[in-house]
């Protein structure tokens, strides 16, 4: 079970798109359609950006949005704004007989 | 308003146990689990496991098996965290995090600081 590996950094400036890729194995991102994004600004807790791979919760900006490719997940912010700075990080549910779940290491995205 | 409060900062030595509270409010608590992740200085969140409040079942994170335990108390919508065995490599922010579907973490409580130091 080991942490999902996500880029440290990320930066873009504002009104561009940034990608942020998060890579699992078969067993995990590969086999399951339970990916979710989480953004976290320091001191606060985590927020819940996408849910099941592409679904947004409401109240969710249409300008985040998430895909999956075999075993890789990516959230793309589209129209960066400044409150766009923060930590974000994925997540995979494995739904096997133990279910368990796993977290990547997180990427600081920066808004130059 | 949905919410999860959680107990204060803890400083305990190694070798101890803490126990971190979690309280819900704002909805009906036996209706979701509550999941326990921690992150430590620098790093990414660990999931740790959680616990049907509904009938106390558990599932934990294989790093932890043998020094977790989570437990819940329905009369105070309440769930705990019980650690121990610590070392300095247990200090994190603890959060408690209700999940409305196996993969959303929708409501986090706003976080534990423990620290082990001798």
């Amino acid at each position: 079970q080991s942490a999902l590996t996500q880029p440290p950094s990320a930066s873009g400036s504002p009104g561009q798109s940034v990608t942020i890729s998060c890579t699992g194995t078969s067993r995990d991102v590969g086999d399951y359609n339970f990916v979710s994004w989480y953004q976290k600004h320091p001191g606060k807790a985590p927020k819940v950006l996408i849910f099941e791979v592409n679904k947004r919760p409401s109240g969710v900006p249409d300008r985040f949005s998430g895909s999956k490719s075999g075993n890789t997940a990516s959230l793309t912010v589209s129209g960066l704004q400044a409150e766009d700075e923060a930590e974000y990080y994925c997540s995979s549910y494995v739904g096997s007989n133990t279910p368990y779940v796993l977290f990547g290491g997180g990427t600081k995205l920066t808004v130059l | 308003q949905v919410h999860l409060m959680q107990s204060g900062a803890e400083v305990k030595r190694p070798g101890a146990s803490v126990r971190v509270s979690c309280t819900a409010s704002g909805y009906m608590f036996t209706t979701y689990s509550i999941n326990w992740v921690r992150q430590a200085p620098g790093q990414g969140p660990e999931w740790m496991g959680w616990i049907n409040p509904n009938n106390g079942n558990t599932d934990y994170a294989q790093t932890f098996q043998g020094r977790v335990t989570m437990t819940r108390d329905t009369s105070l919508n309440a769930a705990y965290l019980e650690l121990s065995g610590l070392t300095s490599e247990d200090t994190a922010v603890y959060y408690c995090a209700r999940a409305s579907s196996p993969d959303v973490f929708d409501i986090w409580g706003q976080g534990t600081a423990v620290t082990v130091a001798s």
